[in-house]
């Protein structure tokens, strides 16, 4: 695809419930980042990938939360037992090396 | 902690007006400084960028202006038309890896009325 896809666009759970975020980078983009964004905030560093190697997972606030990029290209962002606090926009973006990161549209996840 | 602070929050300039919007870090290991613009229910993307090598930076009606000294740098907006309307965040990044992580400030959320 022309850009950076993440899917599904909304997602609803219940407290408890684990979800999986998708994410689909630009073809060819080395590095992934995941980021989490609350309402009216910037966004938030989570983790980091080059190609299929996690480099940083500094910014995953608890165990619960967990990201894959097994082949180097798509990317997976779990979220296991959600809490309400992980309510937010979870925004996945590439780049290829020290170019410019591109972000997708993000996942808008509300925990109820 | 927060690593970049980001001022105002909110700003509303007419059409043609000039709005600034300043930023202030802390950590000297920081090597480069991203504006991003968000609109509602996007995700952000990159207008203009910065390394502490340069002073100024202009690209189209978006300038950046960096002072090393006293760890800030600003965006100006030059001729705002209602449809710079957005959220906008500055940013600064950590050389990692080969690739770079973002830490970013709060936002301002501007208004260009007509």
């Amino acid at each position: 695809g022309a850009g950076v896809s993440q899917s599904p666009r909304y997602k609803v759970a219940k407290r408890g419930q684990d979800v999986a975020l998708r994410c689909d980078p630009i073809s060819g983009h080395v590095s992934l980042f995941w980021y989490q964004q609350a309402l009216g905030q910037g966004p938030e560093f989570l983790t980091y990938f080059q190609n299929e190697a996690q480099l940083d997972k500094s910014g995953l606030p608890s165990d619960r939360f967990f990201a894959e990029r097994p082949e180097g290209s798509v990317s997976t962002l779990k979220i296991q037992r959600t809490q309400q606090e992980d309510s937010a926009v979870y925004l996945c973006a590439s780049s290829f090396m020290v170019t410019e990161a591109f972000f997708g549209q993000g996942t808008r996840l509300t925990v109820v | 902690q927060q690593q970049v602070k980001q001022s105002p929050q909110s700003l509303i300039v007419q059409k043609g007006g000039i709005p600034i919007i300043n930023c202030a870090y802390e950590n000297t290991a920081f090597d480069y400084f991203p504006w991003y613009q968000q609109f509602p229910g996007k995700g952000p993307a990159l207008l203009i960028a910065i390394r502490p090598d340069v002073s100024e930076k202009k690209e189209g009606r978006f300038t950046i202006s960096f002072n090393k000294s006293a760890k800030q740098f600003s965006l100006h907006i030059m001729d705002s038309q209602p449809g710079d309307s957005a959220t906008y965040f500055c940013a600064a990044s950590i050389p990692q890896g080969g690739s770079e992580k973002l830490v970013f400030g709060k936002g301002t959320k501007l208004t260009v009325n007509p």
